[in-house]
Formats: structure tokens, sequence, C-alpha cells
């Protein structure tokens, strides 16, 4: 969905490295989510962010921060990155008027870390 | 701990037949059910919702059942279809101050062969 957008769409990095993510939406939404996705476990929210001024931790945001810089950017930042950290990351949005019900996802970003 | 467990992993189902994918959750706190499909290379979308309010949903061929005495929910794709060819996730989520915060069951393969 050319609506939310995220960069890199691949990216190969080493042990130790930091790393950020970039998402972008155009959607207008206030709401922005990050997953991971591993095989056989779905997909697991990192992080959420009401609005600017607002972040929350998901299930699993060990090792992993974030940045809210506007409305439309929600970054994703692997300060140190390591092996397990290999996965599919989407962003995602949400509005309010519609009290977060759907959610829209990006085309996500394959991380690998040797 | 998997709040949303998924069965099966993968189906395979003929062109024109039914395709079934099964979900179980334990919070009873849950007040939304979507289901996502998500191809190669793209992020999930919604695909159908249900509110623990209704015990089916129907859109076109897609059907959710909803049992809250058991605590599953299931899709049917009914007269399936190759390009029905996707991963399917069950999600369940309650709303946090506006923000949906969406649990994910580990997914399902499904293969329609023509």
């Amino acid at each position: 969905d050319a609506d939310v957008t995220q960069t890199p769409r691949n990216r190969i990095t080493k042990t130790g490295k930091r790393i950020m993510l970039e998402c972008s939406q155009t959607k207008g939404h206030d709401r922005m989510y990050w997953y991971r996705q591993d095989p056989g476990l779905g997909l697991r929210l990192i992080y959420y962010s009401f609005d600017v001024k607002d972040i929350n931790k998901g299930e699993i945001s060990d090792g992993y921060s974030v940045s809210r810089q506007a409305q439309a950017k929600f970054s994703l930042s692997l300060e140190s990155a390591i092996p397990n950290q290999t996965a599919l990351y989407f962003c995602a949005t949400s509005d309010r008027s519609d009290l977060g019900y759907e959610q829209y996802f990006g085309p996500g970003t394959r991380l690998t870390v040797t | 701990q998997q709040q949303v467990k998924q069965s099966p992993q993968s189906l395979i189902v003929q062109k024109g037949g039914i395709s079934i994918i099964n979900c179980a959750y334990e919070n009873t706190a849950f007040d939304y059910f979507p289901w996502y499909q998500q191809f190669p290379g793209k992020g999930p979308a919604l695909l159908i919702a249900i509110r623990p309010d209704v015990s089916e949903k129907k859109e076109g061929r897609f059907t959710i059942s909803f049992n809250k005495s058991a605590k599953q929910f299931s899709l049917h794709i009914m007269d399936s279809q190759p390009g029905d060819s996707a991963t399917y996730f069950c999600a369940a989520s309650m709303g946090i101050q506006g923000a949906q915060k969406l649990v994910f069951g580990q997914g399902t393969r499904l293969t329609i062969n023509p």
C-alpha cells in the first residue's frame, strides 16, 4: 500500500551495528505501530504510538527503540543488532476516528543480521 | 505465551473447495477479531472482522464464525480460488486509549490447487 512506505525494503547488517528502519504515511493517521514477523510466530508488536508525544512498549520491545519525528513518521532503531533480530519488520497505522479497528500495513523491511 | 493459537500451519485445498482456518484465544477482554490476508512480498491487509456480539459475519465468499463460550473463531472460504493462495492471520485485540493492540495467531499458509 503506497500510503504507508518503509525504507529500506531489504537490509543486511552485521552483529553490533546500529540500524534504523523508517516508516512514513500519507493517510493522516495518528496511531502508528511497529511489528516483527517470524515464521511460525505470526506478527508481534514491538512499539506503538498514539501521537508524537505518546510512545508505548509492545510485547517484545527489548533491544529496540523508536522515534516519532512527526505525525507521519515513525522510526525503529536497533542500537546493537544481533542475529535473532533477523526478521521481517512491518509498520502499520490506524485512524482514531475508526477507533483504530483497521490497521494499514506497509510493505515490510526484510532485515538480516549476520 | 501465545494468546491466540491458530491452526493449521499450512493447508492445501482444491479449487472450488472450502478452506477452514481455526483460532482460539484466552483473554476474554478481547473485543475485536480480525482476519488479515498477506500475499508474498506484501504487508498484511484486513480481510474481514467480527465483534463478539455476533456469531457469524459473511462478506462474499468469506465467513467468520465466532463461538464466544468456547473462545474460538474460524475463517471459512467458500468456492476457494487460486487467487486466495496467501498466508492468513487471525488476530484479537482490545482497545487501549483509542488504539488497538493486535495479538496475532501464528499464520496459515493456504494453497489452492487449480
